[in-house]
């Protein structure tokens, strides 16, 4: 079992380009969650997606941010036209259902770094 | 709504020495609480969850953390600490009601000297 997957590791762009983060789950996991750290904010709730739906998008910017989680393939975080302010990291974690797995709450990823030059 | 507050950005204790990194939250319902520990560059790690029944809960790496239902804390200890425990740690909650998401704190530096 390879756990959460995230690629790339580490991501650079220009500003106005599209940034796309992918997540993988654990296999048998068909809930993901999606997590932004800032430096000086901490870990920040994104928004949270079952397969094909979206359950949760209460922490996502309204402009230029998406998520998906299809039915087949990872889910992807999509960042239209970036800004020097989506430098982040942005963590992917995944359960098998809703509220987390019982003994482990989520399981995450190691994590996209996200650089806008 | 659901939040978490670490009231301090950082601990710094001495090897050997009890730690307590502390941890309060807000929920409605009954709340679900966790400890993650994350080192540089990597995702983070589960250390130990509050779900039901006993306050101590003993997690991973001799850590520890006591929920208080009255003072709404779930605060992280170990009675000694070794310079490896030095890394950020998270403080997070849901509520137990179906389709919330986990909430995190801010995250606390803890520091070991030796």
């Amino acid at each position: 079992n390879a756990g959460v997957m995230q690629n790339p590791r580490h991501l650079v762009r220009r500003r106005g380009q599209e940034a796309r983060l992918r997540c993988s789950p654990m296999k048998g996991h068909s809930h993901v969650y999606w997590y932004r750290q800032l430096p000086e904010e901490g870990l920040k709730f994104m928004v949270y997606l079952q397969k094909e739906n979206i359950i949760d998008e209460s922490g996502m910017p309204k402009e230029r941010f998406s998520a998906e989680f299809p039915k087949e393939g990872p889910s992807i975080l999509r960042i239209q036209q970036v800004v020097r302010g989506d430098s982040a990291a942005y963590f992917c974690a995944s359960s098998p259902r809703a509220g987390g797995e019982a003994n482990y709450g989520y399981t995450f990823g190691s994590g996209t770094r996200l650089t806008v030059v | 709504a659901q939040s978490v507050a670490q009231p301090e950005d950082q601990v710094n204790v001495a090897e050997g020495n009890p730690l307590t990194v502390k941890c309060t939250y807000s929920v409605s319902g009954n709340p679900y609480l966790f400890w993650y520990v994350q080192y540089p560059n990597r995702g983070l790690q589960f250390l130990l969850k509050y779900i039901t029944g006993d306050n101590l809960v003993k997690g991973s790496y001799g850590f520890e953390a006591e929920f208080n239902k009255s003072q709404t804390s779930f605060h992280l200890k170990k009675p000694s600490a070794l310079v490896s425990d030095s890394a950020l740690y998270f403080c997070a909650v849901r509520s137990n009601q179906a389709g919330t998401a986990l909430i995190f704190g801010k995250g606390t530096t803890l520091s070991v000297s030796s």
